[in-house]
């Protein structure tokens, strides 16, 4: 069984540039969630993909935005990077059946740095 | 909005210690607790998964209880290592299957 990736491991962009990140769900997963986690503090839900449809977003702005293939991966693309967006950016998969919860695998990250 | 609060934000102990992390929510609607943990520059790795049904969840060394009505929640740790030292995270699951995170407690075991 192949856990979830992410690439790249790190980046360094420059503000005003756009970046999009990469994730890849565990096999049999059909649902993806983003997180972004800044330095010191505990991750921030940005929003969740299922069967290729955003199924709930946190309290980021418009320009991060997402995507979910038919294959369940996905990217994150975040516009007009800024120096606050500087952060652990974490993908985790789950597989979703119906109504309720269930558990969440995250990957190991892609650090990003805004210059 | 669903707050979730850990105590403390760090921990230095020796080698050896009991030793416990707590955890509080403000929404006791949650489908279920997880408690994580993360290496520096890392990302999370799962410990334990409590359902909001079930009151505690063991794995080796690791205990983890709920109380779902208070909004509280513990990590027990036996016979601490310095293996140990992370950063440990606990989260809740809401509505929408989104899961919210505290800010987490820094955990230093001494050889």
């Amino acid at each position: 069984e192949t856990g979830v990736t992410q690439s790249p491991t790190h980046l360094i962009k420059t503000r005003g540039q756009q970046v999009t990140l990469r994730c890849s769900s565990q096999s049999g997963h059909n649902t993806v969630s983003w997180y972004q986690q800044a330095l010191g503090q505990g991750p921030q839900f940005i929003f969740q993909y299922y069967r290729e449809e955003e199924n709930g977003r946190g309290n980021f702005p418009p320009r991060f935005s997402g995507l979910q293939f038919p294959n369940y991966s996905s990217e994150l693309n975040v516009n007009a990077l800024e120096l606050d967006d500087s952060a652990l950016y974490l993908c985790a998969s789950s597989l979703t059946r119906g109504a309720g919860a269930s558990e969440q695998f995250f990957g190991p990250g892609t650090r990003l740095t805004v210059l | 909005k669903q707050e979730v609060t850990q105590i403390p934000a760090a921990l230095s102990v020796p080698e050896g210690e009991n030793l416990v992390l707590n955890c509080s929510f403000t929404d006791s609607a949650i489908y279920n607790l997880q408690w994580f943990r993360q290496d520096p520059g890392k990302g999370l790795t799962s410990l334990l998964l409590i359902q909001s049904s079930q009151r505690e969840q063991t794995s080796g060394r690791l205990n983890a209880s709920l109380d779902k009505s208070s909004g509280r929640s513990t990590l027990y740790i036996a016979a601490s290592q310095p293996g140990d030292s992370a950063t440990y995270l606990c989260a809740v699951t809401g509505a929408g299957n989104m899961l919210t995170f505290g800010g987490g407690t820094r955990l230093m075991v001494k050889p």
